[in-house]
């Protein structure tokens, strides 16, 4: 596609519920990124896909957290059980050098803004 | 503190005026990039500058690397209303192997607001 695709945008869940938030990136981008962002602050590493293997997995917080990438292509990332601290802006970025240092930039996506509740 | 911080947290100026915002790092860098957020979503990459390069321009935005105080700072000229947002530095850090593959490591950023 032309840009990173972040569906849904916006998710609300209750505590304790299960989440899955979805990227697509562009097309041909072999690397792609999942950070987040809580309210007015910096963004935070989650994991990074070269291809569909995950050479980096250290920003996820806890064993509730996980992602997967299929076909070199689109990501998952899953929140188990909830908390309200998971509450934040999930944000998918993707480009197309990674291993090679991110010498051409990243490509975010729009987000998705989660609220548990 | 950590990689990537930005100074000041906040600006405010008046259209057509300056605006300078400075970025430090601590480790070894590939690059090191800018990025701008508007209303809390997606960013959107300004300008790369990498480790052997110390000043790069784009349009209104001037960049300045050094590397030996391992710092960065991002000027944009003549601001208008629109260039209100946050703005971001990130660092492209080299690994325990002296390789990078490109995992950025962003800093808190600095929220510009421009006043017409």
């Amino acid at each position: 596609g032309a840009g990173v695709s972040q569906s849904p945008s916006n998710k609300v869940t209750e505590k304790g519920k299960d989440v899955e938030l979805r990227c697509d990136p562009i097309s041909g981008h072999t690397a792609l990124y999942w950070y987040r962002q809580s309210l007015g602050q910096g963004l935070e590493f989650l994991i990074y896909f070269q291809g569909n293997s995950a050479p980096d997995k250290s920003g996820l917080p806890s064993d509730r957290f996980s992602a997967e990438r299929t076909g070199g292509s689109v990501s998952t990332l899953t929140i188990q059980r909830t908390q309200q601290e998971d509450s934040a802006v999930y944000l998918c970025a993707s480009s197309s050098r990674g291993g090679f240092g991110a010498n051409y930039g990243y490509t975010f996506g729009s987000g998705t803004r989660l609220t548990v509740v | 503190s950590q990689q990537g911080e930005e100074d000041p947290q906040a600006l405010s100026i008046q259209e057509g005026e300056n605006a300078t915002m400075n970025c430090s790092y601590k480790t070894s860098i590939n690059n090191l990039q800018w990025y701008r957020q508007n209303s809390g979503r997606g960013l959107v990459h300004l300008i790369l500058i990498r480790s052997n390069e110390r000043e790069k321009h784009s349009g209104r935005l001037r960049v300045t690397l050094d590397t030996s105080k391992k710092s960065s700072s991002l000027l944009i000229t003549a601001s208008r209303a629109a260039d209100t947002a946050s703005y971001f530095c990130a660092t492209d850090i080299y690994n325990a192997g002296g390789t990078s593959y490109g995992k950025l490591t962003f800093g808190q950023g600095t929220i510009l607001t421009v006043h017409p």
